[in-house]
């Protein structure tokens, strides 16, 4: 299977740790997006990135959020010192392209994260 | 900015029955828009998009939605619900900027 894989699928975490997400794309796609999503809403955009790099940030993405491309390939999303309201599905999707989004995001399985 | 309603957040149909579920946006540049329905411990896949094509645009599963720039809206239908099309589906819409916003989607139940 060659879509989006996102690592690991589900964290428990105590509030104070560190955390980290990694998602690896369609190999061929140059975009790669950070969503997250909480119990009865839809996705929220926190970040993307044209090849390696990040391009836009939203605000939901405090400062102790950080995400990075390195090589334009895989990406990893940090949350520092985390808190009970990061609790909630992080999303991973890639996409192929230039310009507005008029393509379709593959989306990854998500990664479940609950802080204690 | 780029935002998107959708209208209920749960909506029950019978087996049979037609599939309506309501989608309006708010676009200061010709929008994209697309519909995602995301099944139970599974990623979003696409159902459809519209692009500036063909305002009526059919996806899979024997979905469709109309894209009415009068009444912002892009409405999701299908003529006969299936139980398989118990999900929670999610409308969206992008322009000229480069990332999609999602609306807080709708849960569709289908009963026997």
């Amino acid at each position: 299977d060659t879509g989006v894989s996102q690592d690991p699928r589900h964290k428990i975490t105590k509030r104070g740790q560190n955390v980290t997400f990694r998602c690896d794309p369609i190999s061929e796609h140059n975009r790669l997006y950070w969503y997250r999503q909480t119990l009865g809403q839809g996705p929220e955009f926190l970040t993307y990135f044209q090849n390696e790099a990040q391009l836009e940030k939203s605000r939901l993405l405090s400062d102790r959020f950080s995400a990075e491309r390195p090589k334009g390939s895989f990406s990893t999303l940090e949350i520092q010192r985390t808190e009970q309201g990061d609790s909630a599905m992080y999303l991973c999707a890639s996409s192929s392209g230039t310009g507005p989004n008029t393509g379709e995001l593959f989306f990854g399985e998500g990664s479940r994260l609950t802080v204690l | 900015a780029q935002s998107v309603t959708q209208l209920g957040s749960h909506v029950s149909v019978s087996e049979g029955a037609l599939v309506l579920l309501r989608c309006n946006y708010s676009s200061s540049v010709p929008p994209y828009l697309f519909w995602y329905v995301q099944y139970p411990n599974q990623g979003l896949q696409l159902l459809l998009k519209y692009t500036s094509a063909a305002t009526l645009v059919k996806g899979i599963n024997g979905f469709e939605a109309e894209f009415k720039k009068s009444e912002t809206s892009f409405h999701l239908t299908k003529p006969s619900a299936h139980m398989s099309d118990a999900a929670e589906y999610f409308c969206a819409v992008s322009g000229s900027k480069i990332k999609t916003i999602f609306g807080a989607g709708t849960r569709l139940f289908v009963k026997a």
